[in-house]
C-alpha cells in the first residue's frame, strides 16, 4: 500500500464548477498535510497547509482534513482554466525527530472553458 | 517568485562527466532538501540537511554526493551518472525539520544524462 494515494485523473472540470480532489494516507502518525500545485514543466508550488481536523479556506481553495478516516481533500471553487495543473498531496510524518514529506502521485486537473 | 534559487536550470552531461547542481535560499531556513522527480511521478526525497548536517539519506547511490557549505547553500555533486538519472532535481527548504512546517521548492534543475 502506498503511503499517500491520489486518483491520477485527469479530472475534467467545467469552468466555474467545483473541483474536488481526494488524498488518503496510511501512516496514522502523520501530522501535517499540504497541497501543492504543479504546472507542467514547473516545480511544485504550495497552495494550502492543514494540521487540524476540519476545513480551512483560502480564497477559492478549501482543504478538509479527517484524521480518523485518514483523508485530506482539496476543493477548488469557481474553477478557472489557469487551475489546470497536477495537484500533489503531501503528508509530513513527525517520526524519529525528523519530518519527512511523502508525496502522492498527483491528480491532474483539466478545466475546460 | 520562489525564494529558493537553483542553477543551472538545464544541464546536459555525459556519463563520465562531473557536474554540480547548486541551490541557495535566503529565508533563514535551517533545513534543505534535494528531491528527484521523473515525468508524471511525485517528487522523491533524496537528502535532507538540518543545520548544515546530513540528517537523511534515502539510500541514494554514491554517484550523487550532497554538500551543504553553509546554511544558505546546498550543492549536489554528480559523477558517473546513468541515463536513467535524467530527471528534474528539486531543491527545497523549510524553517526546521522537526517542526510542523512547510517546504518551499526552487524552480528545479532539468538534468539530461547522455
Amino acid at each position: 500500500q502506498k503511503e499517500v494515494e491520489q486518483n491520477s485523473g485527469p479530472l475534467s472540470v467545467p469552468e466555474g464548477a467545483i473541483a474536488s480532489l481526494n488524498c488518503t494516507y496510511s501512516d496514522r502518525v502523520s501530522q501535517s498535510f499540504f497541497w501543492y500545485r504543479q504546472y507542467s514543466g514547473k516545480s511544485p508550488e504550495l497552495i494550502m497547509s492543514i494540521y487540524s481536523n476540519g476545513d480551512k479556506e483560502d480564497g477559492r481553495f478549501t482543504a478538509q482534513l479527517n484524521k480518523a478516516s485518514q483523508y485530506v481533500s482539496l476543493l477548488i471553487r469557481d474553477s478557472q482554466p489557469s487551475d489546470s495543473a497536477t495537484y500533489l498531496c503531501a503528508v509530513k510524518r513527525e517520526t524519529d525527530s525528523w519530518g519527512k514529506f511523502q508525496f502522492g502521485a498527483g491528480t491532474q486537473v483539466v478545466v475546460t472553458p | 517568485d520562489t525564494e529558493v534559487t537553483q542553477t543551472p536550470k538545464h544541464l546536459v552531461m555525459g556519463m563520465t562527466n562531473k557536474k554540480s547542481l547548486k541551490c541557495e535560499q535566503h529565508m533563514g531556513h535551517r533545513a534543505m532538501y534535494w528531491y528527484k522527480q521523473k515525468a508524471k511521478k511525485p517528487p522523491e526525497l533524496m537528502f535532507v540537511y538540518s543545520y548544515e548536517k546530513l540528517s537523511i539519506n534515502e539510500s541514494v547511490p554514491s554517484r550523487f554526493s550532497p554538500e551543504c557549505p553553509n546554511s544558505s547553500l546546498l550543492n549536489l555533486h554528480l559523477h558517473a551518472l546513468q541515463p536513467e538519472d535524467s530527471a528534474l532535481y528539486l531543491c527545497a527548504s523549510s524553517q526546521e525539520v522537526s517542526q510542523v512546517d512547510t517546504i518551499y521548492f526552487g524552480e528545479g534543475s532539468w538534468l539530461t544524462v547522455v
